[in-house]
């Protein structure tokens, strides 16, 4: 079956140490996205890539960093320059063609002790 | 730019009642508007959309939603509640001019009394 996988669903990290994020698709879509979703906050963008080797910063980038090596991988890290890291992740990818219908990954939810 | 705005971070219905939720947006350009379900602990799933076209959208689990360029408004509704109902929605917008990415409201919870 197509979809997101995104792994692990729970993570728990220290302070002052780095995590990556897994998300992997083989849903054949060029673009893909990661948000940040905290309570009442509703979703914001960390992160967009459109192609392969490129991407842009979201509207709450600092502390993260991306990478898009493959088109089916566009793994999160986040690192200890992120103030406040503990929240719920989402992964989502669209194809360019289907005006920008996202479809989106079970999410990681990471803690920071 | 575009925003969101869902009225009521809270809804409660009770079983079998009319669901409202409401989404106003602010765009520059026509919008394309989404309403985006979420169960605890999962990733988001596409309710339905609102590209061009007819106003009066139809959705999964018998949700609809109308696109009211007048009042900036594309209102979701269900004309009678289920248990199973019981989620956060999102209400989302992007411009149909280019490449643009996808904007959230902060959400409403739906609850669903017996």
């Amino acid at each position: 079956d197509g979809g997101i996988t995104q792994s692990p669903k729970y993570l728990f990290r220290k302070e002052g140490q780095n995590v990556t994020l897994s998300c992997e698709q083989n849903l054949n879509h060029d673009a893909m996205y990661w948000y940040r979703q905290d309570p009442g906050q509703g979703l914001r963008l960390i992160y967009y890539s459109q192609i392969v080797n490129d991407f842009q910063k979201g509207d709450i980038a600092e502390g993260y960093s991306v990478s898009r090596e493959k088109k089916e991988s566009f793994p999160l890290t986040v690192t200890s320059a992120q103030k406040n890291p503990t929240a719920f992740y989402l992964c989502a990818s669209s194809s360019s063609g289907r005006l920008n219908e996202q479809f989106f990954g079970p999410g990681t939810r990471l803690t920071v002790l | 730019a575009q925003s969101v705005t869902q009225l009521g971070s809270h809804v409660s219905v009770s079983e079998g009642a009319l669901v409202l939720l409401r989404c106003n947006y602010s765009s520059s350009v026509p919008p394309y508007l989404f309403w985006y379900v979420q169960y605890p602990n999962q990733g988001l799933q596409l309710l339905l959309k609102y590209t061009t076209g007819a106003t009066l959208v139809k959705g999964i689990n018998g949700f609809e939603a109308e696109f009211k360029k007048s009042e900036t408004s594309f209102h979701l509704t269900k004309p009678s509640a289920h248990m199973s109902d019981a989620a956060e929605y999102f209400c989302a917008v992007t411009l149909n001019s280019g490449y643009s990415t996808l904007t959230f409201g902060k959400g409403t919870m739906l609850l669903v009394s017996p």
